[in-house]
């Protein structure tokens, strides 16, 4: 089964409003991803994270990775209608290969 | 530059029927991946290559799914015989040499088996 677990699975949101997306590893993390996959497209790169702690911004959308390499969250403030679409979470385990995509959050925004 | 492609985009073929998905990585990567995804699975790593030599099949779902990567610019995966359940979207990824835990997905083939 997955090792990485997103929550929530769905998120509605009113455009303007903030929502943040959470994903926990039941192992250390050796970095995490986030993939952003628009309705009928590919997942794409957003970020990665490999330092204990790290925060990092991209316009409005902060990620960040726990103290434990252990979770990890995005954050999107002011959603727009742009920001529809599913977000995963992937972690790179013990290899430095194989990664653990969490099941996504799929957002949508009412305008 | 282009990215990694994929081809056919969509697939309609009927149960028992043979059915290949290509790719074709970023230039200059090493590392090609396949995945499956679906609703109730998400995304499953199948398959992963690097150097053109499959390193990790244990996502394979059984003998009827085999993959190939004849050079650095060609992959291919084959169901054989295709069964309904197989109906999903299909990616390829692929990594550069110095990043490879960073993919670059292509635009994923949609299979339906009926």
């Amino acid at each position: 089964g997955q090792q990485v677990m997103q929550i929530p699975q769905y998120q509605h949101v009113q455009e303007g409003e903030d929502f943040t997306t959470y994903c926990n590893s039941s192992t250390t993390l050796s970095n995490i991803q986030w993939y952003k996959q628009r309705p009928g497209g590919h997942p794409v790169f957003l970020i990665q994270l490999v330092k204990s702690g790290e925060v990092k911004k991209q316009k409005r959308l902060t990620f960040q990775f726990g103290e434990a390499k252990k979770n990890s969250s995005l954050h999107i403030t002011a959603t727009q209608t742009t920001d529809v679409g599913t977000y995963f979470c992937a972690g790179l385990l013990s290899n430095d290969y194989k990664l653990s995509f969490g099941a996504g959050t799929t957002v949508t925004v009412r305008a | 530059d282009a990215g990694v492609i994929q081809s056919p985009r969509h697939e309609v073929t009927e149960m028992g029927q043979e059915v290949t998905l290509r790719c074709k990585p970023i230039s200059g990567h090493n590392s090609l991946f396949w995945y499956r995804q679906t609703m109730m699975r998400g995304l499953e790593l199948l398959i992963y290559f690097n150097n053109n030599v499959p390193i990790d099949d244990s996502g394979m779902p059984e003998d009827r799914f085999s993959a190939k990567m004849p050079n650095a610019s060609f992959s291919t995966l084959k169901i054989q015989p295709s069964e309904p359940r197989d109906s999903a979207v299909y990616f390829c990824a692929s990594s550069p040499p110095t990043r490879t835990d960073t993919q670059y997905f292509g635009p994923g083939t949609r299979l339906t088996v009926l």
